[in-house]
């Protein structure tokens, strides 16, 4: 069975501009995460996506921003990069809430290095 | 979710099993204990998941005691290609948060 895979391995943008990250979870889950970790750092919750819908978002100012398309895929945008964008950004994906068992396993991709020049 | 406190860093050689040692003094009734595991610039990868007593599975075992105030992760025979961070959560997947709370983790070095 597939894992999370996440596209591209490596994005190099410069301050000002947009980056797009793209997320297809693991086949059956509806539920998608994304997380940013800075280097040296630990994992930030960013945003969570479930059945297309936002159902949170974490301490990150309104120019990250995502979807979730009808595939169960997710995009991560980030407007007016900064340098201090520059992270390994985390995207995983878990069964739906309302489902029962391990409802809090979250599995994650291997991740995109955005690096912000 | 509740507060998970495990050690820093821990240094073992190839063969040797590892444990290490994960306190949750908070741990709630329906709370489920999960260990993850982190190579640097890749993403946490899942190794095992508990609730009570012991589980095992191909990787790793995960001990329990009957007061779920602690979680051991034992790892068998470790080799050079363990050496990473290892996490310990603890809580219930919120409907409300849906957000993973990583702490600082475990450095396991193993050393030839």
């Amino acid at each position: 069975e597939a894992g999370v895979t996440q596209s591209p391995t490596h994005l190099i943008k410069t301050r000002g501009q947009q980056a797009t990250l793209r997320c297809s979870p693991i086949s059956g889950h509806t539920s998608v995460y994304w997380y940013q970790q800075a280097l040296g750092l630990g994992l930030q919750f960013l945003l969570w996506y479930d059945e297309g819908e936002e159902r949170n978002r974490g301490n990150f100012p309104p120019r990250f921003s995502g979807r979730q398309f009808p595939n169960y895929s997710s995009e991560l945008n980030v407007n007016a990069l900064e340098l201090e964008d520059s992270a390994l950004y985390l995207c995983a994906s878990s069964l739906a809430v309302r489902t029962s068992g391990r409802r809090d396993t979250q599995y994650f991709g291997p991740g995109t290095r955005l690096t912000v020049l | 979710l509740a507060k998970t406190t495990q050690p820093i860093s821990m240094d073992s050689y190839e063969g040797q099993e590892v444990n290490i040692t994960c306190s949750h003094n908070n741990i709630a009734t329906n709370d489920y204990i999960t260990w993850y595991q982190q190579f640097p610039s890749q993403g946490p990868r899942f190794i095992i998941q508990g609730y009570k007593t012991k589980v095992t599975n191909e990787v790793a075992s995960l001990f329990i005691p009957a007061d779920r105030k602690s979680s051991t992760l034992s790892l068998p025979r470790v080799s050079l290609s363990d050496t990473a961070v290892y996490y310990c959560l603890v809580g219930v997947f919120s409907s409300n948060t849906g957000k993973l709370i990583f702490g600082q983790g475990t450095t396991l070095q193993v050393k030839p």
